[in-house]
């Protein structure tokens, strides 16, 4: 009864492999988001969707691409991985409330991403 | 440029003493605060949150407080336990669907017995 769950909870790869983090939330939310915790610890904002429409994507690489193929997931592909994508990858979902957003975001427990 | 900031990486406790974690921002167009609590190896979790409409909100042994002509907040934990002991993370977001939540850095909190 997992609220948000991602696939892989590690992933150690070669620079240069393509690789996919899977999200999924079944708490019918119309929002979900990826984040990435670097090394030093800072938690940042890399895209959001809602309602499988893309709202943010924050500066980076076109090697990240998010897909999502309905409300409850957001996956994450990830091309040519290179060293400097080592970090934890963390997914969220919300739920919008009409013209006041509350944003509370519900996350789910990370994916770390280790890049050889 | 940090638009949040905790500046306190840090910070030990007694058992049953109140722990008060305190968080800077930048930006005044923010509108919701929120805190959240992380174990190591797990997402963060959701604690409490505040509207910029409001200085104070409780729930439980938790309380935040905002005074926004200062872009200042503060996470108060009366009594704190071992349980406690956690990352604390201070985040602000705009008020908008799928709006980022922007993080500071952090404060670990030990809570002694």
């Amino acid at each position: 009864d997992t609220a948000v769950s991602q696939t892989p909870k590690y992933l150690v790869t070669q620079m240069g492999n393509d690789k996919s983090i899977k999200c999924e939330q079944n708490l019918g939310h119309d929002t979900m988001y990826w984040y990435k915790q670097d090394s030093k610890k800072f938690l940042k904002i890399m895209f959001s969707y809602n309602n499988k429409e893309l709202i943010i994507n924050e500066t980076v690489p076109n090697r990240f691409s998010p897909k999502s193929p309905d409300k409850a997931h957001l996956n994450l592909h990830i091309n040519s991985l290179e060293l400097g994508d080592s970090a934890v990858y963390f997914c969220a979902s919300s739920q919008s409330r009409g013209i006041s957003s509350y944003n509370e975001q519900f996350f789910g427990p990370g994916t770390r991403l280790t890049v050889l | 440029d940090q638009q949040v900031k905790q500046n306190s990486p840090s910070l030990s406790v007694q058992e049953g003493r109140i722990s008060i974690l305190n968080c800077d921002y930048t930006n005044s167009m923010f509108d919701y605060f929120l805190w959240y609590k992380k174990y190591p190896a797990e997402g963060p979790t959701f604690l409490i949150s505040i509207s910029s409409i409001k200085d104070k909100n409780e729930d439980g042994r938790f309380t935040v407080f905002l005074n926004k002509s200062a872009k200042h907040l503060s996470l108060h934990i009366v009594p704190s336990q071992p349980g406690d002991s956690a990352v604390y993370f201070c985040a602000a977001s705009g008020d908008w669907a799928g709006t980022a939540l922007i993080f500071g850095k952090g404060t670990t909190l030990s809570v002694s017995s």
